[in-house]
Order: structure tokens, then C-alpha cells, then sequence
């Protein structure tokens, strides 16, 4: 059973318009969710992360809105821009976690039309 | 320049081989990480290791094994009682004890079984 899911496996927006990517889990033991970004034959690259003890995180045009109760996370991409596109995977973490094993969404693969 | 380095990047192996993925890392970092990417399928933890000599099996560990004689180098042998062994492979480190998650990816490993 995956506990973390990535329900939408692709998302296309316009240039300078708002991506807004989504992630589920189900494990309340996660304390810490992270965004990785990820080119084709590269791999994934950090890009922004949260604690469970805050509901946003801010970094330039990315932001990461985490909404605990509804165990829900979004990533927002403003403006989005055509280098933005690539495959998103949600990732979280859990208290107590041996080392940082992480526990990866599906992905979602951005497109983004100049 | 400090980094992961994978090798090799794409390798074809027989059915009944046994093949060896190598990833080195001079980041200094005291865990290492494989993961298989599998399509729509996101990260699933193979392996790791939080200290030479010493690895704890992941969540699909069966038909792998590992090594960690060295802080800088953790190679992965994909055998031949690996049964799907096709997929991209992703080796990742990590600082211990931050647990703040962020994971350094090499550029992975492509293996397909003839």
C-alpha cells in the first residue's frame, strides 16, 4: 500500500500561469515532506521542503503548503516557466527514522508550454 | 567537484548474470541509499547504509546485495534471483543525523535484462 501518492501522473500549464502539483499520504508518523525535482536521465535534485510543524514554506516561485489534517500537501510553481518542466516526486519522512529514508510518491510529470 | 558518481550509466546483462552497479561519493557523507525507479511507481528504497560496514535492507531488498568497506563507495549487485532486475537504479547520501531528508542523487544507473 503506498503511503504516499502522487494521484495525478501528469500536469500541463502555460507559461507564466500557476502549477500547482498535489501529494496524499496516509502515514501520520511523517514529520518532514520534501519536493525533488527530476530530469530525464538525471537524477532527482532537492527543491524545497517542509515540517509538520508549519503549513507553508517559501522559496521564490516555489512554495509548499502542507495541510496535516487532511494529510495533504500541494507544491505551487509561480510563474511557471518552460525549464520548470520535469517529473516532481513528493517525499516525507518519518519520526524516528533510521538515517533519512524517505518514502517516495509516484511523481508527476510537469509540462510547461511556452 | 563534490558529488555522486554512478557507473555505468546504461547496462545490458543476460538473464542468470549477476551484474554490479558502482556509485562513490567524496561528499563526505556518512549514509548511502539505492533506489529502484520503476514507471509511475516513484523511489523504493533498496538498501541502505549509515556507517562502514555496516546496511540495512530496504523495502525490496530480495535479489540484491550490498557492500560498505569504504565510507565513499556503496555498490549495488542486482543477482540473478532478482526477478524484474530492468529499471532505473538511483544511488543517494546523505549527511547523518540531520534528518531533514535531503538526499544527494547520482545521474543513476539504466540496467535492462536481455
Amino acid at each position: 500500500d503506498q503511503q504516499v501518492k502522487q494521484n495525478s501522473p501528469s500536469l500541463s500549464v502555460q507559461e507564466g500561469r500557476i502549477s500547482i502539483l498535489n501529494c496524499d499520504y496516509t502515514n501520520s508518523m511523517f514529520d518532514y515532506f520534501l519536493w525533488y525535482k527530476k530530469y530525464p536521465a538525471e537524477g532527482p535534485t532537492f527543491l524545497i521542503s517542509i515540517s509538520s510543524i508549519k503549513d507553508k514554506n517559501e522559496d521564490g516561485r516555489f512554495t509548499v503548503f502542507l495541510n496535516k489534517s487532511a494529510k495533504h500537501l500541494s507544491l505551487h510553481i509561480v510563474p511557471s516557466q518552460p525549464g520548470d518542466s520535469a517529473v516532481y516526486f513528493c517525499a516525507a519522512s518519518g519520526v524516528g527514522n533510521a538515517g533519512n529514508m524517505l518514502t517516495f510518491g509516484g511523481g508527476t510529470r510537469l509540462m510547461v508550454k511556452p | 567537484d563534490g558529488g555522486i558518481t554512478q557507473s555505468p550509466k546504461y547496462l545490458f546483462r543476460k538473464e542468470g548474470q549477476n551484474v554490479t552497479l558502482s556509485c562513490e561519493q567524496n561528499l563526505n557523507h556518512d549514509a548511502m541509499y539505492w533506489y529502484r525507479q520503476d514507471p509511475g511507481q516513484g523511489l523504493r528504497l533498496i538498501y541502505y547504509s549509515q556507517i562502514v560496514n555496516d546496511f540495512q535492507k530496504g523495502d525490496i531488498a530480495e535479489g540484491y546485495s550490498v557492500s560498505r568497506e569504504k565510507k565513499e563507495s556503496f555498490p549495488l549487485t542486482v543477482t540473478s534471483a532478482q526477478k524484474n532486475p530492468t529499471a532505473f537504479y538511483l544511488c543517494a547520501s546523505s549527511i547523518q543525523g540531520t534528518n531533514t531528508g535531503e538526499l544527494f542523487f547520482g545521474e543513476g544507473s539504466r540496467l535492462t535484462v536481455l
